[in-house]
Formats: C-alpha cells, sequence, structure tokens
C-alpha cells in the first residue's frame, strides 16, 4: 500500500531534550516536506526536500532541522523543542507529478513540550 | 508578504444542496492553486489542482473555479452529503516548480441530514 509513515504518532517531552520524529514513504517521491498544524494558523511549511541532499526551508524553519540523506526518508529533528513547537506535524511527499502535484500526507504526530 | 484566507467560520448546509468554498489571495500570482480535504485527527487529502490557465476544472461531485484577476478560488460540492463534512484547505505553490507551499487555515463543512 503506498503511504507515508510517521513515528512516534503522539509524543510528550521536555523543554532542551532532543528529539527526532521520522518520517518514511514507500513511493519513490522526490519531493518530501513538513508541515506543523496549529488553531487558527493553519497548515504552515517548515522544510521541504526536492530531492536527496537538496533541502530548503519553508515558511517556519526556526528550531528545526532535517536531512535527506536517502530518497524514501526525510527526519525532523528539534534540537532543543520548546513549548511554542507543541503542534501536530504532517509529512508529506510527492512524485511531482505535474498533472496535480499531488501532495501525499502522513497521519501526524501530535507533540506536546511541556 | 503572502497570504490566503479562507471562510473562518464553518459553514453548514442542508443535504443536497450545493455548498461554495472560497479562497483568497493576495499578494501573489501562483501558477496553480490546489484543494485538499482534511478529516479531524487525519492527514490532508488531495481533491483537485487548478492552473492559472484553467477557468473552471470538474471532478465528479465538485467543481473548482480559479479567478486571477480577482485573486480568488471557489470550490464547489454538488448535491452534499453528510459524508462530505470535512475541513476544506486551499494550497498555493509560492515560488513555481519548487514545491513551496502556502496553505490557508481551511474552512469547515457540515452537511446536515
Amino acid at each position: 500500500e503506498a503511504q507515508v509513515t510517521q513515528n512516534p504518532r503522539y509524543l510528550i517531552t521536555v523543554t532542551g531534550k532532543k528529539l527526532t520524529v521520522t518520517c518514511s514513504q514507500n513511493m519513490n517521491h522526490e519531493y518530501m516536506s513538513w508541515y506543523r498544524q496549529d488553531p487558527g494558523l493553519g497548515l504552515r511549511q517548515i522544510y521541504y526536500s526536492m530531492n536527496v541532499e537538496v533541502t530548503d526551508k519553508g515558511d517556519v524553519p526556526e528550531g528545526y532541522k532535517v536531512s535527506r540523506k536517502e530518497k524514501r526518508n526525510f527526519p525532523l529533528i528539534l534540537e532543543s523543542p520548546s513549548p511554542n513547537q507543541t503542534s501536530l506535524y504532517f509529512c508529506a511527499s510527492s512524485s511531482g507529478d505535474a498533472s496535480s502535484y499531488e501532495q501525499y500526507f502522513g497521519p501526524g504526530t501530535r507533540l506536546t513540550v511541556t | 508578504s503572502q497570504k490566503i484566507e479562507q471562510n473562518s467560520e464553518a459553514l453548514n448546509i442542508q443535504e443536497g444542496k450545493t455548498a461554495t468554498l472560497t479562497c483568497n489571495y493576495t499578494n501573489y500570482s501562483p501558477a496553480y492553486l490546489q484543494w485538499y480535504r482534511q478529516d479531524p485527527g487525519r492527514g490532508p487529502v488531495f481533491l483537485l489542482l487548478i492552473r492559472e490557465n484553467e477557468k473552471e476544472k470538474r471532478k465528479e461531485r465538485l467543481k473548482v473555479t480559479f479567478d486571477t484577476t480577482l485573486k480568488q478560488s471557489l470550490f464547489h460540492i454538488t448535491a452534499s452529503q453528510p459524508a462530505d463534512s470535512a475541513t476544506y484547505l486551499c494550497a498555493l505553490d509560492l515560488t513555481s516548480g519548487t514545491y513551496k507551499y502556502i496553505f490557508g487555515t481551511g474552512t469547515r463543512l457540515k452537511v446536515l441530514a
């Protein structure tokens, strides 16, 4: 089944404790992206990657890191999480098919930083 | 800076009627605009894409229009059903071909039986 998977789905952590949220897709997509979703603010893009070793900042990259060493994986790293990074995070991927540029989203990771 | 506005309030309509959702944007001329559906606690699901040179796009009961002069897209669901109840998001590409996107905050649609 074609899908984007994220782990963990739920995470409660404390301020300053480094964490990684993994994202993996099995569709051989070149493009991957991370978003956060907050009430009243909608989906905001954190980082995106157009291919292996190619990443770029989205709208809200501060406090986050990413890496794209393999085509299928795109982990999101919070080196020193803070309470304002409490949010619902989504990973997405796309083949770049010009007929739709459809993004496939993962199930989400709900992060709480205390 | 670029900005997208969608009806922030929920839209309630009776089953069988046509739902019309609005997406307005400013300070930008996107190459295309997308619409997604999001159910509570789940990731968005792609519905339709419309390009800047297209006036209208249809898919089953869905219709999207794109007016680049008004900087507005309308999303219609005809013969609406309770199963259409969800939040609908519009998205624009900020820089053509780079996959840098901006999303609207979404409009919550509730179809009443």
